[in-house]
């Protein structure tokens, strides 16, 4: 089962700052939080990640609370190509294998 | 920027048929995945591939399923006997060390009639 939570849909502004929140409270210490992104059925873009430390790219940015357990992805300016589905996913490592589970996600559509 | 290609990206094919899905990897990585989605549902975790020899696999890749990598840039997922429930999006993912990112290929759609 996906280690993580995430809203089901979120609509934001052209423009405006689109904040994707994500739950992930049973994280262990060494598991990194991933962020990718589903445009249509395409495969999976992957966008930032993470451990403890915030992040940034110029993609997005990644803000991990202290005690790891909720992280926001940050999207600063949001435009309409950045409709997609975003997954919030916690690295499993097992067998040295470093698979992704994913969850449902969170649908952005982002409005004219 | 190098990327994860594969082919078909549309395949159809009749109940009980063998089908053969193709990736490339990027070059230089040596860690290769596989992983479906159902129209509608999340992504999920097939099996992952090191050494020439699969390293994790759940608990839909059964029997029927197998994969290999034939030569030094392509990686196959094989689906010996179809069946309507293996119908969806068949991803391919790649990287280069055990703690690097995956980079995921644009999918194969699948259809089983």
């Amino acid at each position: 089962d996906a280690k993580t939570t995430q809203p089901t849909s979120m609509d934001c502004a052209e423009g405006r700052a689109a904040n994707l929140p994500c739950n992930h409270s049973t994280i262990s210490g060494n598991e990194y939080v991933y962020w990718y992104r589903q445009i249509h059925s395409q495969g999976p873009q992957y966008i930032i990640h993470g451990l403890k430390n915030n992040e940034t790219n110029e993609m997005a940015s990644l803000i991990i609370t202290e005690d790891r357990k909720s992280s926001t992805l940050i999207l600063p300016h949001a435009t309409l190509r950045d409709t997609a589905v975003y997954y919030c996913i916690v690295r499993v490592d097992t067998s040295g294998t470093y698979k992704y589970i994913f969850g449902t996600g969170t649908r952005l559509k982002v409005l004219a | 920027e190098p990327e994860v290609t594969q082919t078909p990206s549309h395949q159809v094919t009749q109940m009980g048929q063998e089908v053969i899905l193709r990736c490339v990897p990027i070059s230089n990585h040596l860690y290769f995945y596989w992983y479906r989605q159902i129209l509608g549902q999340k992504v999920e975790f097939l099996v992952s591939f090191y050494n020439n020899e699969i390293s994790e696999k759940s608990e839909i890749f059964d029997d029927q399923f197998s994969v290999e990598r034939p030569d030094g840039s392509n990686f196959t997922l094989k689906i010996r006997s179809t069946k309507l429930e293996d119908s969806a999006m068949y991803f391919c993912a790649s990287k280069g060390q055990p703690q690097e990112t995956q980079y995921f290929g644009p999918g194969t759609r699948l259809l089983v009639l």
